[in-house]
């Protein structure tokens, strides 16, 4: 298995700019789940899905950020329009959920600075 | 509310010194519980885990036991290496899939090992 995938592991761009993050999960996991981390802040979860299902996006700091998961094998977290505050790595993480947890698979993560 | 509360950092020792972090937790139910390992510009690994009381996780020469009457996890190595260097996290799962296997995160602990 390859695991997680995000893409891409770096963005750099200028403030404005719409930032798209793309997770792909493990194949016959039904919990995916977006985190952003910082020096400050620490790991931040911003939004899950069960089932292609967001089941809760209170971490999801204001309306600019946005997230989908239009079938089982992607993900996206979209960020319109960008500020440097946003400058983060965000990881995607997926389990496999059922009576007990099992714990989570990262993704390597996306280094995104906006400048 | 669960809540992870971990031994702050960081953490410097020698190699092959003993190790312990410090983990313990608040929970509704009976979750399961985990650490995570991050190394320097990567995602985080499932480091080991323990489904229920008295369980002992253990891997790459790391323990930890699941303690139901202290409500710890505690984090253990016998002789660490500089390779160990890493931030570690404690995690507390979600009981009886409540919350479609959503974890609970510890701050992290920074470990750095001197040669």
């Amino acid at each position: 298995d390859a695991g997680v995938i995000q893409s891409p592991r770096h963005e750099v761009t200028e403030m404005g700019q719409e930032v798209t993050l793309r997770c792909k999960p493990i194949s016959g996991h039904n919990s995916l789940f977006w985190y952003r981390q910082t020096m400050m802040r620490g790991l931040e979860l911003l939004i899950y899905f069960n089932n292609n299902v967001p089941i809760d996006d209170s971490g999801m700091p204001e309306d600019r950020f946005s997230a989908k998961m239009p079938n089982a094998s992607f993900s996206t977290l979209k960020i319109q329009p960008s500020e440097p505050r946003d400058s983060a790595v965000y990881f995607c993480a997926s389990s496999s959920g059922g009576w007990r947890d099992y714990g989570y698979t990262f993704g390597s993560g996306t280094r995104l600075t906006v400048v | 509310g669960n809540s992870v509360t971990q031994m702050e950092g960081p953490v410097t020792l020698s190699e092959e010194a003993f190790l312990t972090i410090n983990c313990t937790y608040t929970a509704t139910g009976y979750p399961s519980l985990f650490w995570y390992v991050q190394y320097p510009g990567e995602g985080l690994q499932l480091l080991l885990k323990a489904t229920k009381a008295d369980d002992k996780g253990s891997n790459k020469g790391f323990e930890a036991t699941y303690r139901k009457e202290t409500t710890s996890f505690h984090l253990e190595k016998g002789s660490v290496q500089v390779s160990d260097s890493a931030v570690y996290f404690c995690a507390l799962g979600a009981a009886y899939n409540t919350n479609a296997g959503k974890s609970t995160f510890g701050d992290g602990t920074t470990l750095t090992v001197k040669p």
